[in-house]
């Protein structure tokens, strides 16, 4: 299968604790974007880089966020001292932008299927 | 900026009946739009886009949406339901700002 690849698929761990998602984009793309999707919601844009540039970080939640795309290739998704409300599931999305760094964004973005995040 | 607004946040239809789920759209520019499909526990999944072509836009699975700027809609139809349609969808709106924004989902039903 050569979609988008996102591990672990569930993660169960106590308030206070650091957890890390991966993401592993389709090979051929350069853009690799996060979302938060909480229960009866869409998804709440964090992130995005395109190669190993992070275009735009405005949009995560709280500075416990980061992510990072150290070789434009897969990408982590940090949260540190874990807290209930950060419970959600963490899509992770990637897409082929044919233009110059940080325009487009309208080619269709190809969707993991999440990392499910819940915090005891 | 730009926003979605999903006007129902449930449908029930039957299966074999027409499907409509509406979505309406603000942005400052000229907006590419999307729906995608999202089943249980899974990612989404991209149904159909519109990019600025054809303002009547052929998805998969049968699916298709027509982009009304006057109205400033792009509703989703499908002649015949299936029972594998029964699915959450999502109407997301992305202009020029490299972000997709998402509407709040409509869960289908489909009535056997």
């Amino acid at each position: 299968d050569t979609g988008v690849s996102q591990d672990p698929r569930h993660k169960i761990t106590k308030r206070g604790q650091n957890v890390t998602f991966r993401c592993d984009p389709i090979s051929e793309h350069n853009r690799l974007y996060w979302y938060r999707q909480t229960l009866g919601q869409g998804p709440e844009f964090l992130t995005y880089f395109q190669n190993e540039a992070q275009l735009e970080k405005s949009r995560l939640l709280s500075d416990r966020f980061s992510a990072e795309r150290p070789k434009g290739s897969f990408s982590t998704l940090e949260i540190q001292r874990t807290e209930q409300g950060d419970s959600a599931m963490y899509l992770c999305a990637s897409s082929l932008e044919l233009g110059a760094i940080g325009t487009g964004g309208n080619q269709p973005q190809h969707f993991g299927d999440g990392t499910r995040l819940s915090i005891l | 900026a730009q926003s979605v607004t999903q006007l129902d946040s449930h449908v029930s239809v039957s299966e074999g009946t027409p499907v409509l789920l509406r979505c309406n759209y603000s942005s400052s520019y000229s907006p590419s739009l999307f729906w995608y499909v999202q089943h249980p526990n899974k990612g989404l999944q991209l149904l159909l886009k519109y990019t600025s072509a054809a303002t009547l836009v052929k998805g998969i699975n049968g699916f298709e949406a027509e982009f009304k700027k006057s109205e400033t809609s792009f509703h989703l139809t499908k002649p015949s339901a299936h029972m594998s349609d029964a699915a959450e969808y999502f109407c997301v709106v992305s202009a020029r700002g490299n972000q997709f924004y998402f509407g709040t989902g409509t869960s289908l039903t489909v009535i056997p």
